[in-house]
């Protein structure tokens, strides 16, 4: 099956700073990929998506990365806030979605 | 409001006792599918479907059982459930089509199933 892998499992942030969290993805055949944002006691939240044609898309505080090169994807979240922390996935998308484990953001006040 | 609904949101039940999870979307799309999330694994899908009367299994199918009669409901059952199959349980939705493949998954806000 697919490998979608975090880099780290946990991230701690100042409030402020700006946030990194990766992703390695392995199938060089995916072509679509989403970053969400999981809180506590709710289903996953949708942040961004980039498709398999660009390298950097941008939205409201929130940049996607894809480096095909290297299968890799980040995900920068720009003066974080303590409404940020929470869990992210990336997701890879060739016939079905692979999601990766997860990196536990906490943000400090 | 655009969701996805999925009932019952918690639920405790004995091994070998059937039961349902159901799944409605108001979004007329046309892929549902579902998964399973645990501690360290991450979310991991069970099944799929494309369109009407269309299902596929995904990586973890075995003891799991979906119907897709309708497009807006997309049923998990477990015909006899087992303690390993513990776990929160999300279905989530989105357009499809041939052109331009993939979109963005909208997700329920998860069923956590307890089989002792």
């Amino acid at each position: 099956g697919e490998s979608v892998g975090l880099h780290l499992p946990t991230l701690s942030v100042q409030e402020g700073d700006n946030s990194i969290i990766n992703c390695a993805y392995s199938n060089s055949a995916s072509d679509y990929f989403i970053w969400y944002k999981q809180e506590s006691g709710k289903g996953p939240q949708f942040i961004i998506d980039i498709r398999s044609n660009m390298d950097k898309r941008q939205g409201q505080r929130v940049t996607v990365l894809l480096n095909k090169t290297v299968k890799h994807l980040s995900l920068q979240i720009a003066a974080t806030q303590p409404g940020d922390s929470a869990v992210y996935f990336c997701a890879e998308m060739e016939n079905q979605f692979y999601f990766g484990t997860g990196t536990s953001l906490t943000v400090i006040p | 409001e655009a969701q996805v609904t999925q009932n019952p949101r918690y639920l405790i039940t004995v091994t070998g006792k059937k039961l349902t999870v159901t799944c409605s979307q108001n979004m007329n799309h046309e892929y549902m599918s579902w998964y399973r999330q645990d501690p360290g694994l991450g979310l991991r899908q069970i099944y799929y479907s494309m369109n009407v009367e269309v299902t596929d299994k995904g990586d973890v199918p075995e003891g799991y059982k979906v119907s897709r009669k309708e497009k807006r409901n997309f049923p998990l059952i477990l015909e006899s459930p087992s303690p390993n199959q513990t776990s929160l349980y999300f279905c989530a939705s989105s357009p499809w089509d041939r052109y331009s493949g993939a979109n963005v998954l909208t997700f329920g806000a998860g069923s956590r199933l307890t089989v002792l």
